[in-house]
């Protein structure tokens, strides 16, 4: 198993772009989870999918953060605009019926 | 709200000097306390479960305890290579997310 994949590793912008970041879950895992990492307040949980469908996006910082989940195999974070204080790494974590969430590598965002 | 707070925030350990990280937290109905390794650079790697206070799970050099109130994560005899950061998360009952504390950051020293 390739374990959780996320796409880009790094991405550098400019302020007032768009952003996406993708993740594909663990095949045969059911929910998704999307966090965000800062030295300042650590691991936040920005939303998470269950059978694809979003059930808690109260941790989405503004209404400049969005998020999919087309199908089980296929998750995309987008930030629009983007600004400098959403410079952080973002974190995919897949679970299955199991309690344990796997995650992926992250993606380190800069937005200048 | 549910509360998970580590301590210390870093360690710095000499090769072979054994210590205990701690994870406090409160929360309702707690359905498994967990505990991450989480390399610079990388995402969080998963380490243990822990289901019911009086429960412990060890492997190699780390060793995870719960009581109700608490976990530690007791590292005996370290190595450099565990030189990492720990992160500790809480999930309550149901299908809920898992809350993080913020984290210790280990550091040994040979």
């Amino acid at each position: 198993d390739a374990g959780v994949i996320q796409s880009p590793r790094h991405e550098v912008t400019e302020m007032g772009q768009e952003v996406t970041l993708r993740c594909k879950p663990i095949s045969g895992h059911n929910s998704l989870f999307w966090y965000r990492q800062t030295m300042m307040r650590g691991l936040e949980l920005l939303i998470y999918f269950n059978n694809n469908v979003p059930i808690d996006d109260s941790g989405m910082p503004e209404d400049r953060f969005s998020a999919k989940m087309p199908n089980a195999s296929f998750s995309t974070l987008k930030i629009q605009p983007s600004e400098p204080r959403d410079s952080a790494v973002y974190f995919c974590a897949s679970r299955g019926d199991a309690f344990e969430q796997f995650f992926g590598p992250g993606t380190r965002l800069t937005v200048l | 709200e549910d509360q998970v707070t580590q301590s210390p925030e870093a360690l710095r350990l000499q090769e072979g000097e054994s210590s205990s990280l701690n994870c406090s937290y409160t929360v309702s109905g707690l359905r498994g306390l967990f505990w991450y390794r989480q390399d610079p650079g990388k995402g969080p790697e998963f380490l243990f479960t822990l289901y019911s206070a009086g429960e412990e799970k060890e492997k190699e050099r780390l060793k995870a305890t719960l009581t109700k109130k608490e976990s530690f994560l007791h590292i005996t005899a370290p190595k450099p290579e565990d030189s990492a950061t720990y992160l500790c998360a809480v999930q309550k009952s149901g299908n809920t997310p898992l809350v993080f504390g913020k984290g210790t950051r280990l550091s040994v020293i040979a």
